[in-house]
């Protein structure tokens, strides 16, 4: 069975620090990819990140960056510089390319706050 | 950049009612899904579609039904709604044959049902 796990409901940053929201996996495919979302109050999921499992750096995009340990399944994902903006719900999901072609699953998200 | 649409955004409504959600999206993308999400909570799949025509059903049980005539459009719909099925239903797309992005879903803004 494949799963999610984020084990911080909610988190508190200072703007301008960066933070790191961690997630850990569990799959049995060796083919797999682990995105991260954010969601506002607004309620829309916004796609933040991608990284594949055979990916040998990891991903950044701008502010943004996965920090991808395989051998100890994690996908945390470390936001630079935070801004109020960034005041959200982030969700960590992952999906299998193996022979079971499975959909994307879902952690059960941090909120995170970010003080002026 | 995601150009997906989701009507209406906000739906409140007695128990009984027949509703219908509409989800469009002009990307062009071959798969599409329906998501149901709590308030705080994860993401639950409950509908998939590979195509026009294809539909299957996702991992959380839901008396909804979909239907994919165009590629572009993608509707639920509850037959005789019931204030179990509050909550906030996502639809998101993705490119089935683009796998660059590890096949990324995106979304629309969501329709946040209330039925009384």
């Amino acid at each position: 069975a494949q799963k999610i796990t984020q084990t911080q409901p909610g988190m508190f940053v200072q703007e301008k620090e960066a933070v790191t929201l961690d997630c850990t996996y569990d799959t049995s495919d060796q083919s797999y990819g682990l995105f991260w979302y954010k969601q506002p109050s607004s309620g829309e999921m916004i796609f933040l990140i991608y990284q594949g499992s055979y990916d040998e750096q990891n991903a950044t995009e701008g502010r943004y960056s996965l920090n991808f340990q395989k051998a100890r399944k994690s996908a945390n994902l470390v936001i630079s510089a935070s801004q109020l903006g960034d005041s959200a719900m982030y969700f960590c999901a992952m999906r299998a390319y193996g022979g079971s072609q499975g959909n994307l699953i879902f952690g059960k998200g941090t909120k995170l706050s970010v003080k002026p | 950049e995601a150009d997906i649409y989701q009507t209406p955004r906000y739906l409140v409504i007695g128990t009984g009612k027949k509703i219908t959600l509409e989800c469009s999206q002009t990307m062009g993308h071959d798969k599409m899904y329906w998501y149901q999400q709590d308030p705080g909570m994860e993401l639950h799949l409950i509908h998939y579609s590979y195509g026009v025509n294809s539909t299957e059903k996702g991992d959380l049980s839901s008396e909804s039904t979909v239907s994919r005539i165009r590629t572009e459009h993608f509707p639920l719909t509850l037959e005789s709604a019931r204030p179990s099925h509050t909550s906030q239903y996502l639809c998101a797309s993705s490119d089935y044959f683009r796998t660059s992005q590890g096949e990324t879903q995106y979304f629309g803004p969501g329709t946040r049902l209330l039925v009384l």
